[in-house]
């Protein structure tokens, strides 16, 4: 049972445009969101995440969307860039076990010079 | 900061083989967590230990495996007997205070092949 889905496996944009990753989810319990990027060979790190109360967060080039009413979230990497292309993975956890991220099997992104 | 260290990076071993995957949080950090990423489930929490205290294992997927923590700069994760399906990323992860809102600092993972 996939409580976080990433649906699209990979992604592939052109340098400067607009990237985004979506990412559902089915338990109603989730109240924090996280999105991580792993580079080969390496442990992913953490990117960006919204707390529930919040529908936007904003850092920089990378922006986070939640709809809860949907239970859908989405990343939007703006401009995009090479060095970006990496796998993302959308992240949950909730309130009473926080410390559980419950993980989407991830979307690789590529971004073409 | 040296981050999380995992040692090996890379193990092959052989079916029925003992197998130990090691782990050293960033110093400060008092919890840890072990993954263990494959193609067929993802990334999935095996265990977590708050202030080197065991909290969830139901992660664990059996026996065979066991994690412990002797002090808040090591743990290790064993896997005995090791069997082909066991193949996977270990990944080890630390972070500061129990919130969920505190980000977790994964290690760069050791690659496990079981013949």
């Amino acid at each position: 049972d996939q409580q976080v889905k990433q649906n699209s496996p990979s992604l592939s944009v052109q340098e400067g445009r607009i990237s985004i990753l979506n990412c559902d989810y089915t338990n109603s319990m989730f109240d924090y969101f996280l999105w991580y990027k792993k580079y080969p060979a390496e442990g992913p790190t953490f990117l960006i995440s919204i707390s529930s109360i919040k529908d936007k967060n904003e850092d920089g080039r990378f922006t986070v969307f939640l709809n809860k009413s949907a239970k859908h979230l989405s990343l939007h990497i703006v401009p995009s860039q090479p060095g970006d292309s990496a796998v993302y993975f959308c992240a949950a956890s909730a309130g009473d076990s926080s410390y559980k991220l419950i993980f989407g099997s991830g979307t690789r992104l590529l971004v073409r010079p | 900061d040296a981050g999380v260290i995992q040692s090996p990076r890379h193990e092959v071993t052989e079916m029925g083989q003992e197998v130990t995957l090691r782990c050293k949080p960033i110093s400060g950090h008092n919890s840890l967590f072990w993954y263990r990423q494959t193609m067929m489930r993802g990334l999935e929490l095996l265990i977590y230990f708050n202030n080197n205290v065991p909290i969830d294992d139901s992660g664990m997927p059996e026996d065979r495996f066991s994690a412990k923590m002797p002090n808040a700069s090591f743990s290790t994760l064993k896997i005995q007997p090791s069997e082909p399906r066991d193949s996977a990323v270990y990944f080890c992860a630390s972070r500061t205070g129990t919130s969920g809102y505190n980000e977790q600092f994964f290690g760069p993972g050791t690659r496990l092949t079981v013949l």
